[in-house]
């Protein structure tokens, strides 16, 4: 059975970093595209990241572009998003989600508050 | 990227049909074939209910069904059940390796 287990959400203030992790297990992760979407509080999703099954391919929405970095390590079966110069309006639920264009797989979402 | 537009509530009574559609452009819905469904319960993650216009995960009822017709997808929900009352998800490839979303259906079992 496919397990997604994210974790490190929390409040952070405007202008920090946060990195979430994705803890994977039940396929073999190598070899799967993985990527994070976001849901703001009552509103709709959000594909923010897809990262290729090698690690090499990484791709971004452009509204965080250049401040989020989606990586993964094989060694540990996980899945990463370091989030830094967070805004007020990167506060959602970030799901961690095997796939790419159809995401078959999710896990339960982390929640990450950016307020002062 | 912008959104795919959906209407944002539908409803049915048991046993009816539902068609909610997702409308986008000849960049995303149009040009490709790579349309999925998601069911979102409150509270919950999203649940994948069709992929590539037309196709169910093992799992998901053949009650659901998709399809597509130009730049406007749809996803059908026949013999309503009360347990098909959630939110409903698009999504479309949209090149260059995006993926873009709907705004989301309630969807309402009377």
């Amino acid at each position: 059975e496919v397990q997604l287990l994210e974790s490190g959400g929390g409040l952070v203030q405007p202008g920090g970093s946060l990195r979430l992790s994705c803890a994977a297990s039940g396929f073999t992760f190598s070899s799967y595209i993985m990527s994070w979407v976001r849901q703001a509080p009552g509103k709709g999703l959000e594909w923010v990241s897809t990262i290729s099954g090698s690690g090499v391919r990484t791709y971004y929405a452009d509204s965080v572009k250049g401040r989020f970095t989606i990586s993964r390590d094989h060694s540990k079966n996980t899945l990463y998003l370091q989030m830094n110069s967070l805004r007020a309006d990167d506060t959602a639920v970030y799901y961690c989600a095997k796939g790419s264009s159809s995401l078959d797989s999710w896990g339960q979402g982390t929640l990450v508050t950016v307020s002062s | 990227q912008s959104a795919l537009t959906q209407p944002p509530s539908a409803s049915g009574s048991p046993g009816q049909s539902v068609t909610i559609s997702c409308t986008g452009t000849s960049s995303d819905i149009g040009g490709y074939n790579y349309v999925s469904w998601y069911q979102q319960h409150p509270g919950k993650a999203p649940k994948l209910m069709i992929y590539e216009v037309s196709k169910r995960p093992s799992g998901v009822p053949d009650r659901f069904s998709g399809s597509k017709s130009g730049n406007t997808a749809s996803l059908t929900v026949s013999g309503l059940q009360a347990e098909d009352e959630a939110d409903y998800y698009c999504s479309s490839y949209a090149g260059s390796n995006k993926v873009v979303f709907g705004g989301g259906t309630k969807l309402t079992v009377l």
